[in-house]
């Protein structure tokens, strides 16, 4: 099956800060790649689509000056929270898909602790 | 808007028994995709199986397989022969067709007995 890497898988950071994770399709083309936030216990909540060369559409309810998604290659997005604060702290997981197939296929997760 | 129901917070099973997991979901599309994804303690979301809105054939996969009800927009997941690796969280999700994300449902959290 496809293999999506995510990096960093888990991160520390004091608040203020801004933090960056990657999300790489390894072995496909993803013409699109979304971001998930998932808090303990509870379900994926999709934060926003992106799909490549183009700007990405948020959720309603996610700030998208906060969160800055970048998709700029077939292989690779990014996802930046900036000034990140306690409350943000989370697993945030992307996941891809090539353009005409139906399956979304995930990263392992990335564990973002603002202290 | 589409939304998902999984009604089951927690289920348990016997290991090498039997166990059905249930979904219901909500759209007003004709062309869709239903899945089951599995979450394991690693978090790491893994496909279990897809089926097709358009296909009336139930979909299998080895253990696994869905009792797909489409006029009443059920999509239960049975596992047979159940194994202690099968222990996880259990997302059943729903996708409109063209560039559509994935919805969720809330989740079922399955334990396996030895």
């Amino acid at each position: 099956g496809a293999v999506v890497s995510q990096h960093p898988s888990r991160v520390i950071c004091k608040s203020g800060t801004s933090v960056k994770i990657e999300c790489r399709s390894l072995d496909f083309q993803a013409t699109t790649m979304f971001w998930y936030r998932q808090f303990p216990k509870q379900s994926l909540m999709l934060m926003a689509t992106s799909n490549e060369g183009s700007k990405a559409t948020y959720e309603q309810g996610v700030e998208k000056d906060k969160f800055l998604i970048n998709h700029a290659s077939l292989t690779l997005s990014t996802l930046t929270v900036t000034s990140a604060h306690p409350e943000d702290s989370s697993f945030y997981i992307c996941s891809a898909r090539t353009s005409g197939t139906k399956t979304q296929y995930f990263g392992p997760g990335t564990r973002l602790l603002v202290l | 808007a589409q939304t998902v129901t999984q009604s089951q917070p927690e289920m348990s099973v016997q290991e090498a028994e039997t166990v059905t997991l249930s979904c219901t979901y909500d759209t007003s599309e004709s062309d869709y995709y239903l899945f089951w994804y599995k979450q394991p303690p690693s978090r790491q979301m893994i496909l279990v199986i897809r089926q097709e809105a358009y296909k009336q054939q139930n979909a299998t996969e080895n253990r696994f397989s869905v009792n797909f009800q489409k006029a009443a927009k059920s999509f239960s997941l049975k596992i047979s022969d159940s194994q202690l690796g099968d222990a996880a969280m259990y997302f059943c999700a729903y996708r409109a067709s063209g560039n559509t994300p994935l919805v969720f449902g809330k989740g079922t959290r399955l334990s396996v007995i030895a």
